[in-house]
């Protein structure tokens, strides 16, 4: 079985300072790793994903990711945090040594940045 | 850019009614989800549909049904809504295997009463 977590709920950061959403993951064979963010009263918007190779992964709105095999983990980071980032985060993973399509996604963290 | 509409962003229906939610992606995506999602638990796969006319369950497919007759529509049907399917129901949809992330739709907020 494969599974998500999300150990914060909440993450509070002032604008400026860098920002981390922390996310560790179990599957059984080799991940495909997903972050997502929801704004208010939206869907989930991708972020980015961790495939195969490099691994640290940039994707939208200066958001990037580095991937641990041996931390198990999928870090959120951004150098510089803006009011606009304020929504909330979904990692998500998918086992891609079987043939099921299911994803499955964390909790979600909330990040609120303080002006 | 793919986009992935639900029929309506806020639904209102009584105990015991039938309940239809739809969704329509318009990148000819050969997968659909099917998710609610409720505070501190995050999304929850209900059904996903790989192909039309194919459907597999999710993690709670309990009280639900779904519908794929058209390759670009996927329906979530709530049998007999009760109250604790009270909910965020979200629908995405994903291209090819090399595509790897999902597309979602605004989301319909459900309140049975």
């Amino acid at each position: 079985a494969q599974s998500v977590a999300q150990p914060e709920d909440q993450v509070n950061v002032a604008e400026g300072n860098p920002l981390t959403v922390k996310c560790t993951y179990s599957v059984s064979g080799n991940p495909y790793l997903f972050w997502y963010v929801q704004y208010p009263n939206r869907g989930l918007q991708f972020l980015l994903k961790y495939i195969t190779g490099d691994n640290l992964v940039k994707g939208s709105y200066g958001f990037e990711a580095e991937f641990n095999k041996s931390q198990t983990s999928f870090h959120l980071k951004k150098p510089s945090a803006l009011v606009s980032d304020s929504a909330l985060y979904f990692c998500a993973v998918r086992d891609h040594s079987g043939g099921y399509q299911k994803v499955t996604f964390g909790t979600g963290t909330k990040l609120q940045v303080i002006p | 850019d793919v986009k992935v509409t639900q029929s309506s962003r806020y639904l209102v229906k009584r105990t015991g009614e039938k309940v239809f939610l739809e969704c329509v992606q318009d990148m000819d995506h050969e997968n659909m989800f099917w998710y609610r999602q409720d505070p501190g638990l995050g999304l929850r796969l209900i059904y996903f549909s790989y192909d039309v006319k194919m459907k597999e369950k999710g993690d709670i497919p309990e009280g639900y049904s779904v519908s794929r007759e058209k390759k670009e529509r996927f329906s979530l049907i709530l049998e007999s809504a009760s109250t604790n399917q009270t909910s965020m129901y979200l629908c995405a949809s994903r291209g090819a295997i090399t595509t790897y992330e999902q597309y979602f739709g605004p989301g319909t907020r459900l309140t049975v009463t």
